[in-house]
């Protein structure tokens, strides 16, 4: 099946530190790809759809100016949470649909930030 | 609004005992109802996509099923290795795709 790889697994940065995190499709292209959040023992909440070429759509209640979304490939979205602060520390997930494939979503293996 | 509610949120089983997890929604527009199974750390692992009601899908040991308000995900005969978080998700008509998730059934299965 299609693979999406999400680097780096695991974060842990100092407060008032910026932090990217990468979510590649291996083996598809992806035009749409969409950013999660989670928090323990709870679910996956959409914090943004990133649209290859174009800006980010961001749901309600999520900054952008804080967490930056880059879309420059097909196959390439990165996030990115600007001056970290402990109530950022979070499991962000990245999803992407293949272009040419069917509606599932397939998922990264998610990025463990802890913030000091 | 559209809602996703799952139950239990958690549930033990013994090897071997049957049940199924729920999931209600409440959407404008169905376009297709997911399944994922999610093991601590890691991502969701696509399981099913139901689009319509009366489908019925099946993967070894899981059947989902799908009616006009919910879906249904049928474990028999669990194993240990079932063990984790199946989270369901609705996509609607309307929305740019994304998927909507319900909160999960943490699922333990005892040797």
């Amino acid at each position: 099946g299609a693979v999406v790889s999400q680097h780096p697994s695991r974060v842990i940065c100092k407060s008032g530190t910026s932090v990217k995190i990468e979510c590649r499709s291996l083996d598809f292209q992806a035009t749409t790809m969409f950013w999660y959040r989670q928090f323990p023992k709870q679910s996956l909440m959409l914090m943004a759809t990133s649209n290859e070429g174009s800006k980010a759509t961001y749901e309600q209640g999520v900054e952008k100016d804080k967490f930056l979304i880059n879309h420059a490939s097909l196959t390439l979205s990165t996030l990115t949470v600007t001056s970290a602060h402990p109530e950022d520390s979070s499991f962000y997930i990245c999803s992407a649909r293949d272009t040419g494939g069917d509606e599932k979503l397939f998922f990264g293996s998610g990025t463990q930030l802890s913030v000091l | 609004e559209d809602q996703v509610t799952q139950s239990p949120e958690a549930l033990r089983l013994q090897e071997g005992e049957s049940s199924s997890l729920n999931c209600s929604y409440t959407v404008s527009g169905l376009r297709g109802l997911f399944w994922y199974r999610q093991d601590p750390g890691k991502g969701p692992e696509f399981l099913f996509t139901l689009y319509s009601a009366g489908e019925e899908k099946e993967k070894e040991r899981l059947k989902a099923t799908l009616t006009k308000k919910e879906s249904f995900l049928h474990i028999t005969a669990p194993k240990p290795e079932d063990s984790a978080t199946y989270l369901c998700a609705v996509q609607v008509i309307q929305g740019a795709q994304k998927l909507v998730f319900g909160q999960g059934t943490r699922l333990t299965i005892n040797p």
